[in-house]
């Protein structure tokens, strides 16, 4: 089965910072990658599918981007109200396996 | 407004049986695959598996096949995720995640509690 690693595990920015997480695949999955944010207590939210779709109501300050096995989430300007654990994930096929998840918090 | 429903939460003993339920609404409930999530305390998100309510086709993680069952009543727009015999270490979130090609619906999920 196909492993997902996300680096760092946790980090932490200033409001206004760039953001950057970091999702590989240990084989190719095409453009079938989505993101997740969980913010502290609460529901997992879908934030972006193949790779770079925003859902819908989900800020512009977040993109997605990346191909094949490497992906990357950008948060182009830190808000407070980021602060969230954030999951990358393979969707083309079961299993829909989870990245391990990247703690982000505010400096 | 489309939404996923589950059940409450739970508080049981080892070896005890449970079934949590997922009941889906303002939407096709027979045509969208339904899946589960796990989420231990402090811990990650983990796909257990998922089943299309049409035809109850299912398939699971190779994490979770033999140790949960995943049903689905498509009369009542209901799916359920059940266990046989609890172990303390069942104790986390559940959620239940409708499929439209990526999971975009979260249920609110059901705390399970398994303790002695």
């Amino acid at each position: 089965d196909i492993q997902m690693t996300q680096s760092p595990s946790s980090l932490s920015a200033s409001v206004g910072d760039r953001v950057t997480i970091t999702c590989r695949a240990s084989q190719g999955i095409s453009n079938y990658l989505a993101w997740y944010q969980q913010k502290p207590g609460k529901v997992p939210k879908l934030l972006i599918f193949a790779v770079s779709a925003l859902q819908s109501g989900v800020p512009s300050r977040f993109s997605g981007s990346g191909s094949g096995t490497d992906f990357t989430l950008t948060i182009s300007s830190l808000q407070p109200e980021d602060v969230a654990t954030y999951y990358c994930q393979k969707h083309n096929s079961a299993p829909f396996t989870f990245g391990p998840g990247t703690k982000v918090d505010i400096k | 407004e489309v939404q996923l429903v589950q059940s409450g939460g739970e508080v049981k003993k080892p070896g005890e049986s449970l079934k949590i339920s997922c009941k889906g609404s303002g939407y096709s409930f027979t045509s969208y695959w339904l899946g589960w999530v796990r989420q231990m305390p402090g811990k990650g998100l983990e796909w257990m598996g998922i089943i299309y309510p049409g035809d109850s086709d299912t398939t699971y993680s190779p994490s979770f096949q033999g140790q949960v069952t995943i049903s689905a009543d498509k009369s009542i727009s209901t799916a359920y995720l059940q266990w046989s015999s609890l172990k303390a270490s069942d104790t986390a979130m559940y959620y239940c995640v409708r499929r439209d090609g990526v999971f975009d619906i979260w249920g609110q999920g059901t705390m399970v509690t398994v303790s002695s």
